[in-house]
């Protein structure tokens, strides 16, 4: 079965440090995506973890642990901007379709 | 600015009913997937399409159906629309099976 646990809210305040935490078990495994979700648009690709260990890009990072099951996202000098939901999913074995969580909603504060 | 194009962006439908939503990729894109997003919750996949073939689906009934075309658009069709079928609908294209997925803004479909 597919099994895909994150918080579904968190609140944190501008210019701080916010980890959002992802868990999975899965059947299959082709990589960690994470997403983030304005409300009403798109989601919009942040990043992508096959490997183990941590990708940064800017004030995103990223990292996984394929024996734990577990990644997070982290975002740094959190901007009002950044308030939006955040979608973790996991890719299958055969690349054809992406499983997600039910998302994380952030609201950053002043 | 997404590359992926879905219309129409709302519609209303009567339970019963049968809905076509449409999607057009971006060019090279060759395959097209697509989701169910319930009111805060995450995409739930529905079918995948690669070079017009159905390559991959969700657990979803077989009155979601689906179509790709050669140029790159595709359509999703839902007959004898339920209430619960009220929800976003995402459209997602890639290069190649397994590349990153672009999505579309999405149809929000309400069944009255």
């Amino acid at each position: 079965g597919q099994n895909i646990d994150q918080p579904t809210e968190m609140t944190a305040t501008e210019g701080a440090i916010v980890q959002i935490n992802c868990t999975y078990q899965t059947s299959g495994f082709n990589g960690l995506f994470w997403y983030q979700q304005h409300a009403g648009e798109a989601p919009t690709f942040l990043s992508y973890n096959v490997l183990d260990g941590l990708e940064e890009k800017g004030r995103f990072s990223s990292f996984l642990s394929r024996s734990k099951g577990y990644s997070y996202l982290l975002l740094k000098e959190l901007q009002m901007k950044d308030s939006a939901s955040y979608l973790c999913a996991v890719g299958d074995n055969a690349g054809n379709m992406l499983t997600f969580g039910g998302g994380t909603r952030l609201m950053v504060k002043p | 600015e997404t590359g992926v194009t879905q219309s129409p962006t709302h519609l209303i439908k009567t339970r019963g009913q049968q809905v076509t939503l449409r999607c057009s990729s971006q060019s090279g894109h060759n395959t097209v997937s697509w989701y169910q997003q319930a009111l805060g919750q995450g995409p739930q996949f529905i079918f995948q399409y690669y070079r017009e073939e159905e390559n991959g689906r969700g657990n979803f009934p077989p009155r979601f159906s689906g179509l790709q075309f050669p140029n790159y658009s595709s359509e999703l069709n839902v007959n004898a629309l339920e209430l619960d079928d009220s929800a976003l609908y995402l459209c997602a294209s890639s290069p190649g099976q397994g590349d990153g997925y672009t999505f579309g803004s999405g149809t929000r479909l309400t069944v009255v």
